[in-house]
C-alpha cells in the first residue's frame, strides 16, 4: 500500500485566495483526520471522519475552512478565503477501527501552507 | 478529563548515552490505546508503537523500549544507546471512547536532540 497520500506537499498561497488540500486514505481505513501542526500550537486535530461521515469538527476554527468526505478514498480540506495565520502544516491520517479496537494512524507527509 | 503529559519539553543528550521520554495519561475509560510517533526533522509523522490498556508487558524493539504502568498511569520510552538519527519530537498519544465517539489526543511532544 502507497500509504496515505496528501497533495500538494507545499503551497504558497495569497491572502483572500481559495486553498484546496487534498487527502488519500490507505484503502479499507474507515477513519479519517484532519490536523493542523504550527510552533505555536502544536498538533491540533481539526476534523474527523468515521466512514465518511464527520464525527467531530469542533476543532475547525471557524467558518473559512471546510472538510469533505465524498467517497471512502478521497477527501479534501478548504479554507476560503485564506489567511495569513493559516499558514502550517497539514496532516492528514487513517485509521481502521472496529467497535472498541483502534488501530494505530497513519499519517501523510502533510501540506506546508504559506499564505502570504 | 481525558489527558496526556509530556512534561519533558526538550531533552538533550550526547549519543550513546540512554534516555527516557516520560508520558503520563489521565482516563477514566477502562479501554484505550496508547500511543507512540517519532516526527524527525523532515516532518512526517512515524508510528512507533501501540498499546491497549490490557496489556501491561512491556515492549522492546532494538534500542527501543516502552514501560507501561497502569497503576501509575505512565507509558515512558527508553531509547538505549542513543544516536543522532534519533534526534526527533517524540509524541504520546491516547485513545478512548467518548459518547460512543472515537477521541484521540496528543501530548505536546518532547524534543529529543541527540548530540555526536
Amino acid at each position: 500500500d502507497a500509504g496515505v497520500i496528501q497533495s500538494p506537499r507545499h503551497e504558497v498561497t495569497e491572502m483572500g485566495q481559495e486553498v484546496t488540500l487534498r487527502c488519500k486514505p490507505i484503502s479499507g481505513h474507515d477513519y479519517l483526520f484532519w490536523y493542523r501542526q504550527t510552533m505555536m500550537r502544536g498538533l491540533e486535530l481539526l476534523i474527523y471522519f468515521n466512514n465518511n461521515v464527520p464525527i467531530d469538527d469542533s476543532g475547525m476554527p471557524e467558518d473559512r475552512f471546510s472538510a469533505k468526505m465524498p467517497n471512502a478514498s478521497f477527501s479534501t480540506l478548504k479554507i476560503q478565503p485564506s489567511e495569513p495565520r493559516d499558514s502550517a502544516v497539514y496532516f492528514c491520517a487513517s485509521s481502521l477501527g472496529s467497535g472498541t479496537v483502534r488501530t494505530e494512524a497513519f499519517f501523510g507527509q502533510g501540506t506546508r501552507l504559506t499564505v502570504v | 478529563a481525558q489527558k496526556v503529559t509530556q512534561a519533558q519539553t526538550e531533552i538533550s543528550v550526547v549519543e550513546k548515552e540512554d534516555v527516557t521520554l516520560d508520558c503520563v495519561y489521565e482516563t477514566r475509560d477502562t479501554t484505550y490505546y496508547l500511543f507512540w510517533y517519532k516526527q524527525p526533522p523532515s516532518g512526517e509523522l512515524v508510528f512507533l508503537i501501540r498499546r491497549n490498556s490490557f496489556d501491561e508487558q512491556n515492549e522492546i524493539s532494538g534500542r527501543y523500549s516502552w514501560n507501561f504502568q497502569k497503576s501509575t498511569s505512565s507509558f515512558n520510552f527508553t531509547i538505549t544507546a542513543s544516536q543522532v538519527v534519533d534526534s526527533a519530537v517524540y509524541f504520546c498519544a491516547l485513545s478512548f471512547h467518548m459518547d460512543s465517539n472515537y477521541q484521540l489526543i496528543w501530548g505536546a511532544g518532547t524534543k529529543l536532540i541527540i548530540k555526536p
